[in-house]
């Protein structure tokens, strides 16, 4: 199966700041990769596919980008409401949908 | 709007059943596929399979295959998931999420908490 390694683990970030995310995957996926944001208590939510395409009434700020192997998540300018864990999700493989172990951005 | 209703928290007894429900409206229940996705406390998400509401088809995560079943009835435009021989690490919220056979998940619930406990 292909594995999906996100980091850092743990961000701590101030309002204001520019911050990225990268998820790696352990074999190319071409571009078949997604971002969600979750917050705690909450479903996740879909935020970016297809590596860079924005879902639509997701903010402006967030971003994506890579294809292959690598892939990151960038929110231009972080705001209170992002506070909150990003998973990144490959879906490549027709069998199997794989999650990255998620990214928890905390406040500085 | 747009949305999948799952049905309420449950408590187990290892080596129980569990049969969670999600009920979809806003869109054509058949046209879309049905992803179930777990999450253990203060962990990650895990992807356990899909149903094609449709022709009945489903792709099960290779970790639950003998355990899991997935089901359909267009009827009343509902998804269910069954997980069998229940452990307590099954102990995580569920939840229903609509998708393509190979795809990102777009419309969640709200998850469905279940406990497994003695």
């Amino acid at each position: 199966d292909i594995q999906m390694t996100q980091s850092p683990s743990t961000l701590s970030a101030s309002v204001g700041d520019r911050v990225t995310i990268t998820c790696r995957a352990s074999q190319t996926i071409s571009y078949w990769l997604a971002w969600y944001q979750q917050k705690p208590g909450k479903a996740p939510k879909l935020l970016i596919h297809k590596a860079s395409s924005l879902e639509s009434g997701v903010p402006s700020r967030f971003s994506g980008s890579g294809s292959g192997t690598e892939f990151t998540l960038t929110i231009s300018s972080l705001q209170p409401d992002d506070f909150a864990t990003y998973y990144c999700q490959q879906y490549n493989s027709y069998s199997t949908l794989i999650f990255g172990g998620g990214t928890k951005v905390e406040i500085k | 709007q747009v949305q999948v209703v799952q049905s309420g928290a449950e408590v187990k007894k290892p080596g129980a059943s569990l049969k969670v429900s999600c009920k979809a409206s806003g869109y054509t229940f058949t046209g879309y596929y049905m992803h179930w996705v777990r999450q253990a406390p203060g962990q990650g998400l895990e992807w356990m399979g899909w149903i094609d509401p449709n022709s009945g088809v489903t792709n099960y995560a290779q970790k639950f295959q003998g355990r899991v079943t997935m089901t359909g009835d267009t009827s009343i435009s509902t998804a269910y998931m069954e997980l069998s021989r229940l452990r307590s690490d099954d102990t995580a919220v569920y939840y229903c999420a609509r998708g393509e056979a190979v795809g990102a998940l777009d419309v969640w619930g709200k998850g469905t908490t279940v406990t497994v406990s003695s």
